[in-house]
């Protein structure tokens, strides 16, 4: 089975510029999440998908954050415009559903974002 | 407020010793989850075990177990036989019905362990 898979894996942007990650799910995976790590952190959860729907975006800084999962599969993260603390790792993740606080979220590898 | 607190920012295990990561949480749900994640250098959040609240047994996944003491709020995850391939940062997560239901996981800091030959 085909893990969550992210791309790029590195990009590195001057402030004021935008950019955009993409996440394809686990196959048959209804949520899924976009997590940012800053050096040094734990993962922190910017917002959440079930299906197409946005089910928690209370963290997304809305001003410059945008995310869309149009046919409840893929998703992109977009970032307009960067600044120098969204130097991060920016994670996906997708589980089964989000009812349950038994589902297993599982992760990909990552696109680590610098800003200069 | 549901929190997650690893105190240990860096371990040293030798290599086929046993470690134990801390973890202590803190949540006022009745149901959640608790889980452990490895991130090696290449990043990637790796799974490794989970404990529910009401499981009355403690979590085994091959070498990792997890030591839950619920009256406690503590999920210390054991390593047995350390491996040199185990050396990576791992993060404590927790998952409930936070915020509306939405079952959020909530990462601690995480610690770095490294395993000397």
């Amino acid at each position: 089975e085909a893990g969550v898979a992210q791309s790029p894996r590195y990009k590195i942007i001057e402030k004021r510029q935008s950019v955009a990650f993409w996440c394809n799910p686990i196959s048959g995976h209804a949520t899924l999440y976009w997590y940012q790590q800053i050096l040094g952190q734990g993962p922190k959860l910017l917002i959440q998908f079930q299906n197409n729907g946005v089910v928690d975006d209370s963290q997304l800084p809305k001003d410059r954050f945008s995310a869309e999962r149009l046919k409840g599969v893929d998703s992109t993260l977009k970032i307009q415009p960067a600044k120098l603390e969204d130097s991060a790792v920016y994670l996906c993740a997708s589980s089964w559903t989000s009812g349950r606080s038994t589902d297993t979220q599982y992760f990909g590898p990552g696109t680590r974002l610098t800003v200069l | 407020a549901q929190k997650i607190t690893q105190t240990q920012p860096g371990m040293f295990v030798q290599e086929k010793e046993a470690v134990t990561l801390d973890c202590t949480y803190d949540t006022s749900d009745p149901s959640y989850g608790l889980f452990w994640y490895k991130q090696p250098s290449s990043g990637e959040m790796i799974f490794l075990i989970y404990q529910g609240s009401y499981d009355q047994q403690n979590a085994t996944e091959g070498r990792y177990s997890l030591n839950f003491q619920k009256a406690r709020k503590s999920a210390n995850l054991v390593i047995s036989a350390s491996q040199l391939g185990d050396s990576a940062m791992y993060f404590c997560a927790m998952r409930g019905t936070f915020s509306g239901g939405y079952n959020k996981l909530i990462f601690g800091a995480g610690t770095r362990l490294a395993v000397h030959p």
